[in-house]
């Protein structure tokens, strides 16, 4: 059964920083990664999404990247801004492309 | 670019009563879903459909949960009798196509039961 984790749980950096948010998964037989972010109280907005044959995949200051070998993936963010603050979850596709697994999210805060 | 809409964006309910999370996925796409998050929770899956059957539950869809697709466009999830712990934000998703690229969430309801 997939697992997937995120460190850390929350991060707060000021603005600027370049950050990394951390994604594990336990089984290497996905189909793709993606990532979200959530608002407080609201749905779930699409950033970046990497399928399994990519390494990478870059939107803006935001790049994502994959190693299935290790079952891994991680979120750069570049010169965080007060409106990155949100919390930001990974989610894995498995194989049969019927759900999505996802991780418990990373909150985070720029501080101004 | 094209969104997936859930309505009423929060609902509040009694315990024991039932109620219909309503969906409209995007208009080209077979696959529908719900997921759920539990206030301080992950997001998790609940149920897929597809071709006016379910085609994959979790062990969370339950007999008091149920799934319809009552005309061409929209897509419901229906609690039978609420109980306290179905308070969550209830997603519903859609996709073209099984492994999709394209796997659209919609805002959610928060549904609360008092």
């Amino acid at each position: 059964k997939q697992e997937v984790t995120q460190i850390p749980a929350a991060l707060s950096v000021p603005e600027g920083e370049n950050l990394v948010l951390n994604c594990s998964f336990t089984d290497s037989a996905i189909y793709n990664l993606q990532w979200f972010r959530q608002d407080p109280g609201k749905g779930l907005t699409s950033l970046l999404l990497i399928q399994s044959s990519q390494r990478e995949q870059t939107s803006g200051r935001l790049n994502a990247s994959l190693d299935k070998s290790s079952g891994r993936s991680t979120l750069y963010i570049a010169a965080s801004q007060p409106g990155d603050s949100a919390t930001y979850l990974c989610a894995a596709l498995d194989n049969y492309g019927q759900n999505f697994v996802f991780g418990p999210g990373t909150r985070l805060s720029v501080l101004p | 670019e094209p969104e997936v809409t859930q309505t009423p964006s929060h609902q509040v309910t009694q315990m024991g009563q039932e109620v219909i999370l309503r969906c409209v996925p995007i208009s080209n796409h077979l696959y529908f879903y719900w997921y759920r998050q539990i206030l301080g929770q992950k997001v998790e899956f609940l149920v897929s459909f597809y071709n006016n059957e379910i085609s994959e539950k979790s062990e969370i869809f339950d007999d008091q949960f149920s799934v319809e697709r009552p005309d061409g466009s929209n897509f419901t999830l229906k609690i039978r009798s609420t109980k306290l712990e179905d308070s969550a934000m209830y997603f519903c998703a859609s996709s073209e196509y099984r492994n999709s690229l394209r796997y659209t969430f919609g805002s959610g309801t928060r549904l609360t039961v008092v």
